[in-house]
């Protein structure tokens, strides 16, 4: 248990549903990241969030979200997602986002897009 | 660009032998981090170790120890006495930019009982 929770845990969508992925953390952090991890590409980073301001876009489709509410809560909104979008989305947490802190991750939501 | 190369994709041990996990990485800056994490089937990355770039001292931590060598710019990572629950998907990750990880592709770790 890292501390950060991820749900729903599977997620199966067609192309122009409308769904969203939650994330909490229970460690007192300031900054939480998206990561997406497809079969085709390593993990790559899509969005960063400090105090719940975004400080980073990872030049993401506009059909990705996000939102930050409060320092322990992050979202990513989906709507008209394409299959290649089929993904285990990641969910993260540091202390804050200055170079070299650790990040706890979740465990995953696996989508699929029909 | 900054780069990470893990060039093993897939190796198999028997329980109790040691391995080592390569990593080269390409970074233009000059101080960083690296790190490794795991990856169980179960989907989570779980942080393994942290190194800094102005610290090149290698160190042991229970059975894992790690060979850093900035002159290469290659970061290995060794399990010994290698054990079943190690088996994972491990990823070598120097930051970028705020505190980005850069990952590689990963190596795939299988010990047989």
């Amino acid at each position: 248990e890292t501390g950060v929770t991820q749900t729903p845990r599977h997620l199966v969508m067609g192309m122009t549903n409308k769904k969203s992925l939650k994330c909490e953390q229970h460690l007192g952090h300031n900054a939480m990241y998206w990561y997406k991890q497809s079969a085709k590409k390593p993990l790559e980073l899509m969005f960063v969030y400090s105090l719940e301001e975004r400080v980073e876009n990872n030049s993401v489709p506009s059909r990705f979200s996000p939102e930050c509410p409060n320092s322990s809560h992050l979202f990513l909104h989906l709507h008209t997602l394409q299959p290649e979008d089929s993904a285990l989305y990641l969910c993260a947490s540091s202390q804050d986002f200055w170079r070299g802190n650790i990040q706890y991750f979740g465990a995953g939501t696996r989508l699929s897009v029909l | 660009a900054q780069k990470v190369t893990q060039a093993q994709t897939e190796i198999s041990v028997v329980e109790k032998e040691d391995v080592t996990l390569d990593c080269v990485y390409e970074t233009r800056d000059t101080t960083y981090y690296l790190f490794w994490y795991k990856q169980p089937p179960s989907g989570e990355l779980v942080f393994l170790i942290r190194r800094n770039s102005f610290d090149e001292q290698n160190e042991i931590s229970g059975r894992y120890s790690w060979n850093f060598q900035k002159s290469t710019s290659s970061f290995n990572f060794t399990i010994t006495a290698s054990q079943v629950v190690d088996s994972a998907v491990y990823f070598c990750a120097p930051t970028g930019g705020y505190n980005k990880l850069i990952f590689g592709a990963g190596t795939r770790l299988a010990v047989h009982p």
